[in-house]
């Protein structure tokens, strides 16, 4: 089936440094990548679309500046935490939608971002 | 209002019980609607798509009532290995929105 690989799983990051994590679509082409956050005992919630080759549509709330999304081909998208800081500490997720079969949604394994 | 609401739980039972969760949701032009299991600290995976004339896969069977704007998902004999987080989902143009879930926990 079609698998999105998220790297890294886990990350410890000092406060104000930057953290970039990378969602890959091994087995198909990704033309959209959403990436979701989801803290302790909460829903997951969309951060933002991003879309192959062009500017990511970023949900209500969510600062585009910190939060810098590359979706430059086909099967990579990046999510930027820049300047984290503790509350950002949080899961983040990444997801595509299957353009083929059942038109589903695939999820990556998720990150563990810890900011101290 | 939130756009998914489920009754977060926890919901604790032995092991053989049938257990039941809703969820309503606040777009009424919503066309597909799902649910998710989600693991402690996995990434969710999905359980089954709702159909408005109900739909059953071996255990579970999940109902759709548009009218009423709600989602159930019914559980049958549950099993030790039921205990999760069950999210329902709504897709919404492109995107899915996810209800804050509802915690499973199975007792032998």
């Amino acid at each position: 089936g079609a698998v999105v690989s998220q790297h890294p799983s886990r990350v410890i990051c000092k406060s104000g440094t930057s953290v970039k994590i990378e969602c890959r679509s091994l087995d198909f082409q990704a033309t959209t990548m959403f990436w979701y956050r989801q803290f302790p005992k909460q829903s997951l919630m969309l951060m933002a679309t991003s879309n192959e080759g062009s500017k990511a549509t970023y949900e209500q709330g969510v600062e585009k500046d910190k939060f810098l999304i590359n979706h430059a081909s086909l099967t990579l998208s990046t999510l930027t935490v820049t300047s984290a800081h503790p509350e950002d500490s949080s899961f983040y997720i990444c997801s595509a939608r299957l353009l083929t079969g059942d038109y589903g949604y695939t999820f990556g394994s998720g990150t563990r971002l810890t900011v101290v | 209002r939130k756009e998914v609401e489920q009754d977060p739980g926890p919901f604790n039972v032995p092991e053989g019980a049938t257990v039941a969760f809703n969820c309503t949701y606040s777009n009424s032009a919503s066309q597909s609607f799902f649910w998710y299991r989600q693991d402690c600290r996995k990434e969710p995976k999905l359980l089954m798509s709702v159909y408005s004339s109900g739909n059953e896969d071996g255990r579970f069977t999940a109902q759709l009532n548009r009218a009423s704007q709600y989602i159930s998902l019914l559980i049958r004999d549950s099993k030790l290995s039921d205990s999760a987080t069950y999210l329902c989902v709504v897709k919404d143009t492109d995107k899915l929105i996810f209800g804050t879930g509802t915690r499973l926990q199975v007792f032998p």
